[in-house]
């Protein structure tokens, strides 16, 4: 157990819907990642957060959005949901950036 | 292009074997980290490393700086080692601080 939570562990929606996924990131961290796990393009990173604030963005459409709460949990948020955007997400914290990231279990989100 | 390449993409050994998958990238970077991810989708962090060597049970890491490789070794491989092991790297002054991924090596060990 990594410490890294995520919430929920299964989604399935429709196209055109709105999700959010929850990551609540290790005790004491203050980095979150979100990255996106497909079968045809494998792991990339999507956005970066640290201590509230956006650090930085990989490959993220403008249809998904992201904040780190003052609690530090973030949440990742997914809209006008296409077949494309089927995939795991998951959601690593580290304690400070570019330092050893741990991963959450995943969200796995079908789209119908 | 910034890229991280891995080797062999498919590996499949018998219990005992020394097992060891190559890790290589394009440009400067700060840290690599290798990574396993069993069927269940779970990803486990294995190592992170700038330099030198780390050790952990029958897993070692190894990273050449100059030579821009890494490698991931078991010794006495055994089935529950089986899941796809990853290369993922942090680029040094690239302005993103996300881990820019290898495409996984998929290990197999038969008993």
């Amino acid at each position: 157990d990594s410490g890294v939570t995520q919430t929920p562990k299964h989604l399935i929606t429709a196209t055109g819907q709105r999700v959010t996924l929850r990551c609540s990131p290790r005790s004491g961290d203050l980095s979150v990642y979100w990255y996106q796990q497909s079968l045809d393009q494998g792991l990339q990173f999507l956005i970066q957060y640290y201590n509230g604030e956006e650090r930085a963005k990989g490959n993220i459409l403008e249809r998904f959005s992201a904040q780190q709460f003052p609690d530090l949990h973030s949440e990742l948020n997914l809209s006008s949901l296409e077949l494309g955007d089927s995939a795991l997400y998951f959601c690593a914290s580290s304690v400070c950036p570019s330092c050893e990231q741990y991963f959450g279990p995943g969200t796995r989100l079908t789209v119908t | 292009k910034n890229e991280v390449e891995q080797s062999p993409q498919n590996l499949t050994a018998q219990e005992g074997e020394f097992i060891t998958i190559n890790c290589s990238y394009s440009v400067g970077i700060s840290a690599l980290h290798w990574l396993q991810q069993h069927p269940g989708g779970g990803i486990v962090s294995l190592f992170m490393l700038s330099s030198g060597k780390k050790k952990h049970g029958r897993l070692i890491a190894t990273i050449n700086i100059q030579e821009k490789h890494s490698s991931l070794h078991i010794t006495a491989s055994h089935p529950r080692d089986s899941a796809v092991y990853i290369c993922a790297v942090f680029y040094s002054g690239g302005g993103a601080d996300g881990l820019t991924f290898g495409k996984g090596t998929h290990l197999i060990i038969q008993p």
